[in-house]
């Protein structure tokens, strides 16, 4: 799978869009986008994933680079609640689950 | 209800006294994760599987072992714990959703202290 890279942390004032990008320069064509996010010492919480196009659900959206060498998070309306450690994580589909490295993420800091 | 389940959620245990993570899910997931998070370090893979009788190593197996006997189960096996495995042990879970991909689903953790 290749590797992420994420800076260490950010922050956002309350209500705002927070903007989270993701650089996977040696990301492959059958590769998938994968963003979970972790409130303090809970488990990992899927967000979203995309292989092309951006995606959008009601938690978040997924910008990827027409290259696809990087992608952004987007929380549209940041709360409180939204801090945490989100991961940037590229796989491949189906059938090849195998090895995955999720690194350290970066630390979304939300303030009032 | 959909979920992984790991027990204990708290141990403490003693130098060399062999102890047992278990993790169970409940939604058929053919493929199965044990993950430690220590501060700095983020989430690091110890062992995985693919499916039943199946297992291989992550980055950081060395002290434990796993089992796969049954898709449902996958246990965490520490035969001699040392005081650097104290750490917040995750187990996962997950089966595609979508053709090409996959997202896995977390237990609550298990956060283990060896003195």
């Amino acid at each position: 799978d290749a590797k992420t890279t994420q800076p260490p942390s950010m922050d956002c004032a309350e209500g705002r869009a927070a903007n989270l990008p993701c650089n996977h320069s040696t990301i492959s064509g059958n590769e998938y986008v994968y963003w979970y996010r972790q409130i303090h010492s809970q488990g990992p919480q899927y967000i979203i994933h995309g292989l092309k196009n951006n995606e959008t659900n009601e938690m978040a959206s997924l910008i990827i680079t027409e290259d696809r060498k990087s992608s952004t998070l987007i929380l549209p309306h940041a709360t409180l609640r939204d801090t945490a450690v989100y991961y940037c994580i590229v796989r491949v589909g189906t059938g090849a689950n195998s090895k995955l490295t999720f690194g350290k993420g970066i630390t979304l800091s939300v303030r009032p | 209800e959909a979920q992984v389940t790991q027990n204990p959620r708290y141990l403490i245990t003693v130098t060399g006294k062999k102890l047992t993570v278990t993790c169970s899910q409940n939604m058929n997931h053919e493929y199965m994760s044990w993950y430690r998070q220590d501060p700095g370090l983020g989430l690091r893979q110890i062992y995985y599987s693919m499916n039943v009788e199946v297992t291989d190593k992550g980055d950081v197996p060395e002290g434990y072992k796993v089992s796969r006997k049954e898709k449902r189960n996958f246990p965490l096996i520490l035969e001699s714990p040392s005081p650097n495995q104290t750490s917040l042990y995750f187990c996962a879970s997950s089966s595609p959703i979508s053709p090409g991909a996959n997202v896995l689903t977390f237990g609550a953790g298990s956060r283990l202290t060896v003195l």
